[in-house]
């Protein structure tokens, strides 16, 4: 069966730390895809990015990073110089997209505060 | 702006009552998914149509139905509603799950509490 924990229930840091969220994942399938989204307060859920499992290549896009490990079914979320605007639920979610149906797994979240 | 529409925004009932949320897809997207954000079970998956079809099914109740109609909008009907339904319920829509991996874009979200 699918799982994705996220031990870190809340998170909170002051502006320009450095912050990494934490997300493991359970698959039996060789082929999966991983997601970041963020939930701002306003409630909406945002896409971050999306990682398939041949593809373990970390990614930076700007203050945001990604290291994907098979190895220890990690998919960890790092952001840096953290400002207030990131203060949101951060979702990681996992999909074995199987017989068409790309069905979202979510982890239970972290909740970033980032204060002045 | 996803491109998903939902309504009603919010939507305030009673239990034991019955209510329909709406989900209009991204123009030429196919498939439709429903999930539900409650407290204690967070982000949940319910239900998938693709075309008009029941493609996937989660945890979904029986008293909960769905349904995809031919201009591809979706509903979600929720009966005998109960406290434990209170929820934020979101839609996405995606364009085919055959080949590949196709995004899912969410919608905003209908909020529905029950009094």
């Amino acid at each position: 069966a699918q799982k994705v924990t996220q031990a870190q229930t809340e998170i909170s840091v002051v502006e320009k730390e450095d912050v990494t969220l934490d997300c493991v994942y359970e698959t039996r399938d060789t082929t999966y895809y991983l997601f970041w989204y963020k939930q701002p307060p306003s409630g909406e859920l945002v896409f971050l990015i999306r990682r398939n499992s041949f593809d373990e290549q970390n990614e930076i896009s700007g203050r945001y990073s990604w290291n994907f490990q098979k190895s220890t079914s990690s998919f960890n979320f790092t952001i840096t110089a953290s400002q207030v605007v990131d203060s949101a639920v951060y979702f990681c979610a996992l999909s074995e997209a199987r017989g068409g149906s790309e069905k979202l797994v979510f982890g239970k979240g972290t909740k970033l505060t980032v204060n002045p | 702006d996803s491109g998903v529409t939902q309504t009603p925004k919010h939507l305030i009932t009673a239990t034991g009552q019955r209510v329909t949320l709406r989900c209009s897809p991204r123009s030429g997207d196919l498939s439709v998914y429903w999930y539900q954000q409650s407290l204690d079970q967070g982000l949940q998956f319910l239900i998938q149509y693709y075309n008009g079809e029941e493609r996937a099914k989660g945890n979904i109740l029986e008293r909960f139905s769905a349904q995809q109609f031919p201009d591809l909008h979706s509903e979600l009907n929720l009966s005998s509603l109960e406290l434990g339904d209170s929820a934020l319920y979101f839609c996405a829509s995606s364009v085919v799950g055959t080949s590949g991996y196709n995004e899912q874009f969410f919608g905003p979200g209908t909020r529905l509490t029950v009094l």
